[in-house]
């Protein structure tokens, strides 16, 4: 069984400050990384995607993965209370379109 | 644009029954996925579907599962004799691009 693990948290950061979100994953061969975030009772939404060793920038959000170590990063800057939320990794697995998915890691961003 | 739609949003059936679960996925997106969320669990795949090619039912829990995409767009997940543990909220998908999905709001299914 392939593993995408998270930390459950809950992770508390005061706002304004970087919250660090992170997620190993046991299947060398990965390629594809993705981040969602899930506000209570809703569903899913993608914020990021990462294919490539190294950073990757949107705003606020900075996606990072190093695929030797099997670990991929979700930093997000000046946090918010709206980010409050739980973050998904997830893994594209060899099917190439089915999405293994973290159990996720919950944020709390105190005012 | 419009997103990912499904229906209904809550549905609340007696152990036994058979329930339908609707999927109307983003204009344009060829992909569609069925997953499931149950309290305290990951997502789970469930089923996954590629234009009009046969989709792949590897993640179906048992065969009271099954889904059908008509046209290459709508797709309805059909749950038969349903158990306790069936419930969770059953999450639809739609994509482009491998892996970069767009969930629905989610069917909230409790079994009593």
């Amino acid at each position: 069984q392939k593993e995408v693990e998270q930390n459950s948290g809950p992770l508390s950061v005061p706002e304004g400050a970087i919250a660090s979100l992170n997620c190993t994953y046991s299947d060398r061969v990965s390629q594809s990384f993705f981040w969602y975030r899930q506000y209570s009772g809703k569903s899913p939404e993608l914020i990021m995607s990462i294919y490539s060793n190294g950073d990757k920038e949107d705003g606020r959000f900075t996606a990072q993965l190093n695929k030797a170590s099997q670990y991929v990063s979700l930093l997000i800057r000046d946090s918010q209370p709206s980010d409050s939320a739980t973050y998904l990794c997830a893994v594209l697995e060899d099917s190439g379109y089915a999405l293994n998915f973290g159990k996720g890691t919950s944020l709390l961003v105190t005012p | 644009g419009a997103g990912v739609s499904q229906s209904p949003s809550n549905k609340v059936t007696e152990k036994g029954k058979d329930v339908e679960l609707r999927c109307d996925p983003i204009s344009g997106h060829t992909a569609l996925y069925w997953y499931r969320q149950s309290l305290g669990q990951g997502l789970e795949f469930l089923i996954y579907f590629q234009g009009n090619s046969a989709p792949d039912k590897s993640g179906l829990p048992s065969d009271r599962f099954s889904a059908e995409r008509t046209g290459g767009s709508v797709s309805t997940l059909t749950i038969q004799r349903t158990q306790q543990e069936d419930s969770a909220v059953y999450l639809c998908a739609s994509s482009l691009v491998f892996g970069e999905q767009y969930f629905g709001p989610g069917t909230r299914l409790t079994v009593t």
